[in-house]
């Protein structure tokens, strides 16, 4: 119950195109869903974060999605740009206890 | 604003040994968490201190430890190394805790030969 899920393992969208990556949870009582964005040889990096009170959050070309009733949440890059190309985790905590539950992680490569 | 600090940056040991990663968080932020990363397993949540004291402790076994001192710098121990211990070792820190922006090092790469 304490799992967060994370799909695809891998990506590889083309310069400009759309990239979504899935995370699922089960534990109800999470209330903090951030996004980190990793780069070779760099610890992760606070890319957006959303709690369950919106269903959406928007940062730029940056987009989180969230459903509650389905227990899902996603991550939206618009205009997909070589720069991006990087690891991005999806995480789950909630204020009750001061863990952070990752997900596996998805490797985006943007194509030129 | 300095970030998080962490040393060494690349450690080589041998099964049996152990060792003392060091980490010192952004001025100001009392939260200091401590992740094993691994190719496909992603973060493994090891332990969160506050003002010294353990919040928090993930599912790993006794041989890994750590401590925060008054001036919220903290260390990660490992004793009797195994090979499964090689890992990219993260910290983090945070004003708060780890239910907002955490603030990652570039972490230390332990290798168990």
């Amino acid at each position: 119950q304490q799992q967060v899920k994370q799909s695809p393992q891998s990506l590889i969208v083309q310069k400009g195109g759309i990239s979504i990556i899935n995370c699922a949870y089960e534990n109800t009582a999470f209330d903090y869903f951030p996004w980190y964005q990793q780069f070779p040889g760099k610890g992760p990096a606070l890319l957006i974060a959303i709690r369950p009170d919106v269903s959406e959050k928007k940062e730029g070309r940056f987009t989180i999605s969230f459903n509650k009733s389905a227990k899902q949440f996603s991550l939206h890059i618009m205009d997909s740009q070589p720069g991006d190309s990087a690891t991005y985790f999806c995480a789950a905590s909630m204020d009750s206890n001061y863990q952070l539950i990752w997900g596996a992680g998805t490797k985006l490569i943007i194509k030129p | 604003k300095a970030g998080v600090t962490q040393t060494p940056r690349y450690l080589i040991k041998t099964r049996g040994q152990q060792v003392t990663l060091s980490c010192s968080p952004i001025s100001g932020h009392r939260s200091v968490s401590w992740y094993q990363q691994t190719p496909g397993q992603g973060l493994q949540f090891l332990f969160e201190y506050f003002s010294e004291t353990q919040r928090n402790k993930g599912n790993f076994p006794g041989r890994f430890s750590g401590r925060q001192f008054s001036n919220s710098r903290s260390e990660m121990n490992v004793s009797t190394l195994e090979l499964g211990d090689s890992a990219l070792y993260l910290c983090a820190s945070s004003f708060a805790g780890s239910n907002e922006k955490l603030f990652f090092g570039s972490g230390t790469q332990l290798s168990v030969l």
